[in-house]
């Protein structure tokens, strides 16, 4: 167990459709990523929070959008959802953001679209 | 921005046979390059990690070996085990004074170790 939560674990849903996923760090992390894994592409990057401020961007479309409240629990939000949005969804938290250490990945949320 | 090549996809060994792994980066100011494993249905979980002031690291059957000059790095498996089944990740990043930048995954290879 990494200690980061994860929910919802599946999410079935329909194009055109709007998704939360919510994700609770390590206790005492202050940093949390959002990675997008499909097939083909491994994991890619989206967001990444660092005690509630956006600290660093990757290839997060427009239609997502993130947050990471005071409790610094994060939330990513997916919007206009598209068949290739289906994927799975890990949030990771690390307690710095430095970009060197360690990076502990919850259990994923998969995502599929209709 | 950073790139990572990770080579080959897909790797079939026996069991108590070498596997390795490699990895390039195109960023020469990354300073940190970490391996996760993820077995099938499961997180990512670092195995082993190394940083740029160094050139090799060991654990247990584990090693890391990295070239600045040429910019790629290595993951050694020695004396495999079914149980080492799983994709594998690299990956690059930056921090300090080389400046920041979270981590870039390669696109993971598929181990498969037959007993």
């Amino acid at each position: 167990d990494s200690g980061v939560t994860q929910t919802p674990k599946h999410l079935i849903t329909a194009t055109g459709q709007r998704v939360t996923l919510r994700c609770s760090p390590r206790s005492g992390d202050l940093s949390v990523y959002w990675y997008q894994q499909s097939l083909d592409q491994g994991l890619q990057f989206l967001i990444q929070y660092y005690n509630g401020e956006e600290r660093a961007k990757g290839n997060i479309l427009e239609r997502f959008s993130a947050q990471q409240f005071p409790d610094l629990h994060s939330e990513l939000n997916l919007s206009s959802l598209e068949l290739g949005d289906s994927a799975l969804y890990f949030c990771a938290s690390s307690p710095l953001g430095e970009g060197r250490g360690e990076l502990f990945f919850g259990e994923g949320s998969r995502l599929t679209v209709l | 921005g950073e790139n990572v090549e990770q080579h080959p996809s897909t790797l079939s060994v026996q069991e108590g046979d070498s596997a390795v792994i490699k990895c390039t980066y195109s960023d020469s100011a990354s300073n940190y390059f970490p391996w996760y494993k993820q077995e099938l249905g499961k997180r990512p979980q670092l195995i082993i990690d190394i940083r740029s002031n160094v050139g090799e690291k060991k654990d247990q059957r584990i090693a890391v070996t990295l070239n600045k000059t040429a910019k790629h790095f290595s993951l050694h498996i020695t004396e495999t085990q079914p149980e080492d089944s799983a994709v594998y990740f690299c990956a690059a990043s930056k921090g300090g004074n080389s400046g920041y930048s979270t981590l870039t995954f390669g696109k993971g290879t598929m181990l498969l170790v037959s007993p």
